[in-house]
């Protein structure tokens, strides 16, 4: 069964500042999808950025970026410039022949 | 706003009883999927609807169970609550039978107390 790690429950960043969010992942598959979502204090479920694992090219949304590294099973996600409401849960999330399977989450703060 | 509805927003109820959860996808999505997330387990996927038929079950319990309707929207039904049961329910919807991109609703939050 695939499985989704993110090995940093918390972490906090300055305004303006770059953070780097970590996640590893384990699957036997070739084909799947990688995933970043935000879950800011409203609760709702929002899409930060995608990669297809086909893609060699990193997946970048304005100021958030991925450094995929396929034989790693590695997919972190990056954000630049970080603004106050970055502040949010992270998870990460992989599909391959099985629904969304999530990480645990990042609990991260951004600090003026 | 994903274009995904939920209702109700809020549920409260007592142990041992039971209630539906209903889901509208957005418009031209015809896969429906339901996630729990808990404090304790995370967010785990439960069930996943495709066009009226199921298409795959994840951790879903024997006293929950879902449909989707030929309008497309669907319901979770969960039964003989338990404490335990108390989560923030999501439904995503997509537009492909597989949905590589999910758009998630709002959620249910249900406490059973």
């Amino acid at each position: 069964a695939q499985t989704v790690t993110q090995s940093q429950p918390e972490m906090s960043v300055q305004e303006a500042e770059t953070v780097t969010l970590s996640c590893t992942y384990d699957t036997s598959e070739s084909n799947y999808y990688l995933f970043w979502y935000k879950q800011p204090p409203s609760r709702q479920m929002i899409l930060v950025i995608r990669q297809e694992a086909y893609k060699q090219q990193n997946a970048t949304e304005n100021r958030f970026s991925v450094n995929f590294q396929k034989a790693a099973k590695s997919f972190s996600l990056k954000i630049s410039d970080s603004q106050l409401g970055d502040t949010a849960m992270y998870f990460c999330a992989f599909r391959g022949n099985t629904p969304l399977v999530f990480g645990k989450g990042t609990r991260l703060s951004v600090i003026a | 706003d994903s274009g995904v509805t939920q209702t109700p927003k809020h549920l409260i109820t007592a142990t041992g009883q039971r209630v539906t959860l209903r889901c509208s996808p957005r418009s031209g999505d015809l896969s429906v999927y339901w996630y729990q997330q808990s404090l304790d387990q995370g967010l785990q996927f439960l069930i996943h609807y495709y066009n009226g038929e199921e298409r795959a079950k994840g951790n879903i319990l024997e006293r929950f169970s879902a449909q989707q309707f030929p309008d497309l929207h669907s319901e979770l039904n969960l039964s003989s609550l338990e404490l335990g049961d108390s989560a923030l329910y999501f439904c995503a919807s997509t537009t492909s039978r597989d949905g590589d991109e999910q758009f998630f609703g709002p959620g249910t939050r249900l406490t059973v107390l």
